[in-house]
């Protein structure tokens, strides 16, 4: 199976700054990298896929980047609405596992 | 409006069963890979199991904490995906989501869209 390890677990950040969420897999798995928003008490959304791809209607202030083993989501200028918790998660083989998650608060 | 809609969950003993149904709507349902991801209290993503598209003879996948007790099925004349568990243990407590796959070029690269999920509860 491959696993994936997300950090940090959890990051405070303020409005306006740039954060990086970092998941590394425990084999490489090419591009075969999603990234999932979650808000409380609401289902995932699809933020990006295939590592870099920007699914359609997110803002451009979320960017991803990184192949094989190692993968970035970038959020730039943190607004209100990005307070959430990410996931990566690997669809090279199965099962497809997720990463346990980062949790972004205000600081 | 592309749309799914799970119900089914509900409160059930260990060792019981209960069957999971997902509405699916505004798309062409026998075209995607169609997949159950769970949740359980305060914890994280957990992939379950997956039924493929027609191109691919709608074969299934299952995580290894699933096969054997779970069974993921289609209803093509309702547009609806199902996720039949049997033998629940407690662990099994959590809000399951339907979820549907995006395909680029025939390659699947993740889950575009998300029911809003219906929760069991395993307990006695």
């Amino acid at each position: 199976d491959i696993q994936l390890t997300q950090s940090p677990s959890f990051l405070s950040a303020s409005i306006g700054d740039r954060v990086a969420i970092t998941c590394r897999a425990s084999q490489g798995i090419s591009d075969y990298l999603a990234w999932y928003q979650q808000k409380p008490g609401k289902a995932p959304k699809l933020l990006m896929y295939a590592a870099s791809t920007l699914q359609s209607g997110v803002p451009s202030r979320f960017s991803g980047s990184g192949s094989d083993t190692d993968f970035t989501l970038t959020i730039s200028n943190l607004q209100p609405e990005d307070f959430a918790t990410y996931y990566c998660q690997q669809v090279k083989s199965y099962p497809l596992n997720f990463g346990g998650g980062t949790k972004v608060e205000i600081k | 409006e592309v749309q799914l809609v799970e119900s089914g969950g509900g409160l059930v003993q260990p060792g019981g069963s209960l069957r999971l149904s997902c509405a699916a709507s505004g798309f062409t349902f026998s075209d995607y890979y169609m997949d159950w991801v769970r949740q359980a209290p305060g914890k994280g993503l957990e992939w379950v199991g997956r039924s493929r598209n027609r191109g691919n003879s709608y074969t299934t996948e299952y995580a290894a904490s699933a096969k054997g007790r779970f069974t993921v099925s289609r209803d093509h004349s309702n547009y609806s995906l199902y996720l039949q568990m049997n033998s629940l243990r407690i662990e099994d407590t959590a809000v399951y989501y339907c979820v549907r796959g995006i395909i680029v070029a025939g390659i699947y690269y993740g889950m575009d869209v998300w029911g809003q999920g219906t929760t069991v509860t395993v307990s006695s």
